[in-house]
């Protein structure tokens, strides 16, 4: 039941940046647009969430359009410890769980 | 401040066994959620504790139960093992003292059954 579409897979140089779409056209106004990644066989890790404003931290930067339907994560230089799979989650305030759909499986190449 | 836990890493069982799983909490976190990895189905909902209570549960079989203690560390447990059960299960905190409260993940625990 995952509400948002990500392309399956992208490639992306070592030291450029790397930007990943996602759109999520039926959002809700209460719904935040949450990021993780899966490295091989580990646990999914949180990279950054946001509700309409663009967002930034350590890992990732976060820009949501104004009509809230797509957003972008934006990875500014990326390094081979990059390659991962990447979800984009749509969460309601009162969502107890995350609903993963496939995500996008990002490769860095040197 | 240690991340989630989880206990064993990796497990190898036969069908018709039971097999329990651990998972510690970061520090403070009251909330601990459950989900299951497959190749064919990916990331599943198994359920959610908070403060020793189910409060809510995806959609599995019976087999599959959980408890959480008063220290907020919970163990899932899934009994009568079949083949399909082999995945990766993940375990996920959360402080849950307010909306919106983001989940941070354990290295899983990789289950197969023979």
């Amino acid at each position: 039941d995952a509400k948002t579409t990500q392309p399956p897979s992208m490639d992306c140089a070592e030291g450029r940046a790397a930007n990943l779409p996602c759109n999520h056209s039926t959002i809700s106004g209460n719904e935040y647009v949450y990021w993780y990644r899966q490295i091989h066989s580990q646990g999914p890790q949180y990279i950054i969430h946001g509700l309409k404003n663009n967002e930034t931290n350590e890992m990732a930067s976060l820009i949501i359009t104004e009509d809230r339907k797509s957003s972008t994560l934006i990875l500014p230089h990326a390094t081979l410890r990059d390659t991962a799979v990447y979800y984009c989650i749509v969460r309601a305030s009162n969502d107890y769980k995350l609903s993963f759909g496939a995500g996008t499986t990002v490769t860095v190449r040197a | 401040k240690a991340g989630v836990t989880q206990t064993p890493r990796y497990l190898i069982k036969t069908r018709g066994q039971q097999v329990t799983l651990s998972c510690s909490p970061i520090s403070g976190h009251r909330s601990v959620s459950w989900y299951q990895q497959t190749p064919g189905q990916g990331l599943q909902f198994l359920f959610e504790y908070f403060s020793e209570t189910q409060r809510n549960k995806g959609n599995f079989p019976g087999r599959f139960s959980g408890r959480q203690f008063s220290n907020s560390r919970s163990e899932m447990n899934v009994s009568t093992l079949e083949l399909g059960d082999s995945a990766l299960y993940l375990c996920a905190s959360s402080r849950q003292d307010g909306l919106q409260e983001t989940q941070y993940f354990g290295p899983g625990t990789r289950l197969l059954v023979l």
